[in-house]
């Protein structure tokens, strides 16, 4: 399997802008997917990108994707506490999934 | 279909002991995946099928796991001789087939405790 790599943890104040990132190996993943997981929650589909994209944007979320570098980036525009949670890559090729990022969203 | 269901939600065994987790997918997905997730961690991948054929197993996972999708349709997992270690949440994912299916749908989890 092929590897997928995030930062752990990230904490932003309520309002602000976040910025996860996430780097993956496999180049033939025909989508890349961010997935939410909430304290106690399964986890949720939260957007995905087409490799053949560099951008998506969906209401407060853009995803970025740079294939050449294999970075993968979501950004959450006007962070709210409730986007509190565990953020994961992952790739479709395989299906491997990053160790999230856990995002903090302090008032 | 409402989704991928697994049973049971909850299993408490004693250490030595066998479990068996089951996973029924979305119909007509083929494709089916097991992962294990712990506390902190992101979702661990065991082992993925197509259709009956299981096509991966991870190398971490050690011989007393075993998994089946014997018709292609719900899948088992087995634990034989329980470890402390295997205490996780088992996770089970379908997909369909078709570059159309973006999105694995993921059923709620075993949660396994073995004391």
């Amino acid at each position: 399997g092929e590897d997928v790599e995030q930062s752990l943890f990230l904490s932003v104040r309520e309002g602000d802008s976040s910025v996860i990132n996430c780097t993956y190996t496999d180049s033939s993943s025909t989508y890349l997917y961010w997935y939410k997981q909430e304290p106690g929650a399964g986890l949720q589909l939260l957007t995905y990108i087409f490799s053949n994209m560099d951008m998506k944007q969906d209401q407060r979320l853009t995803v970025l994707l740079n294939k050449k570098d294999k970075h993968l980036s979501l950004r959450i525009a006007d962070t709210q506490t409730g986007d509190s949670a565990i953020y994961f890559c992952a790739e479709s090729n395989d299906m491997r999934f990053g160790a999230g990022t856990r995002l903090t969203v302090k008032p | 279909d409402t989704g991928v269901s697994q049973d049971p939600r909850h299993k408490i065994t004693k250490r030595g002991q066998n479990v068996t987790f089951r996973c029924d997918p979305i119909s007509e997905h083929n494709r089916l995946y097991w992962y294990r997730q712990t506390l902190g961690q992101g979702p661990e991948f065991l082992t993925y099928f197509q259709n009956e054929a299981q096509l991966e197993k991870s190398r971490l996972l050690s011989d007393r796991f075993s998994a089946e999708r014997p018709k292609g349709s719900f899948s088992t997992l087995e634990i034989q001789r329980t470890e402390q270690g295997d205490s996780a949440m088992y996770l089970c994912a379908s997909l369909g087939a078709g570059a159309m299916n973006t999105e694995a749908f993921f059923g709620q989890g075993t949660r396994l405790t073995v004391v």
